[in-house]
């Protein structure tokens, strides 16, 4: 498998805190992607970061990557009850598809 | 238009039953996936589609069948299925060229074998 395991598992917060969530994978990447799927539905890409970068950030979003680590983060800042869902980091395979690691469920407690 | 269509939503049907699995993107994509996502777990890759032609099978069994009759439109025939092929089918569409390498998805359809 080219994905290793997200940490946490999962993870529940009041709203207004921040929410860390961590990936790690196994390969060389040129890029890392995080995706958010609400309960049952489809995926949403949220932010991709490329191997050159070390933090990206979109609105309230902040991503980095340690590729000396094979590891990234995704931060949740001052999160909301409407980001409760589950988080995945992604990498691309050789047929451009995307492998998944494990997610993260996070719960946001109004 | 940035979405991919899947169709039905949700689809019961008994283990004799052949049905199908429908997806529509119209954003010029040549790369074309279907994921199986059980519950609590990630999606999984099934099937790839390059320029409509079946680049990647990854070891799905024969009742599964996947069809692309142009760039726009992606099928997955179910025959025959079992209990455990519940799940949540997704379809997914890119642009085969790495540097766009962001993906979209369809909301899924549940799919429940009984």
């Amino acid at each position: 498998s080219q994905q290793g395991e997200e940490d946490p598992q999962a993870l529940s917060i009041q709203e207004g805190e921040n929410a860390t969530m961590n990936c790690s994978y196994k390969t060389s990447i040129n890029n890392l992607q995080w995706y958010r799927q609400n309960s049952g539905r489809g995926l949403v890409h949220l932010i991709l970061i490329r191997s050159n970068e070390r933090e990206k950030h979109s609105g309230r979003l902040r991503v980095t990557l340690d590729t000396s680590k094979k590891s990234s983060s995704l931060l949740i800042t001052a999160s909301r009850a409407a980001d409760t869902a589950s988080y995945f980091c992604a990498v691309r395979g050789s047929q451009g598809n995307l492998i998944f690691g494990k997610g993260t469920k996070l719960s946001v407690k109004p | 238009d940035t979405e991919v269509t899947q169709t039905p939503k949700h689809l019961v049907m008994g283990m004799t039953n052949k049905k199908s699995l429908k997806c529509e993107q119209h954003m010029g994509h040549r790369a074309m996936y279907w994921y199986k996502q059980k519950a609590k777990k990630p999606p999984e890759l099934m099937f790839v589609y390059s320029y409509e032609k079946l680049s990647i099978n990854e070891s799905v069994p024969s009742r599964f069948s996947p069809e692309c009759p142009n760039s726009s439109l992606l099928n997955l025939h179910l025959h025959a299925l079992q209990p455990e092929d519940s799940a949540l089918y997704l379809c997914a569409s890119s642009q085969v060229w790495e540097g766009i390498p962001e993906a979209f998805f369809g909301q899924g359809t549940r799919l429940t074998v009984v």
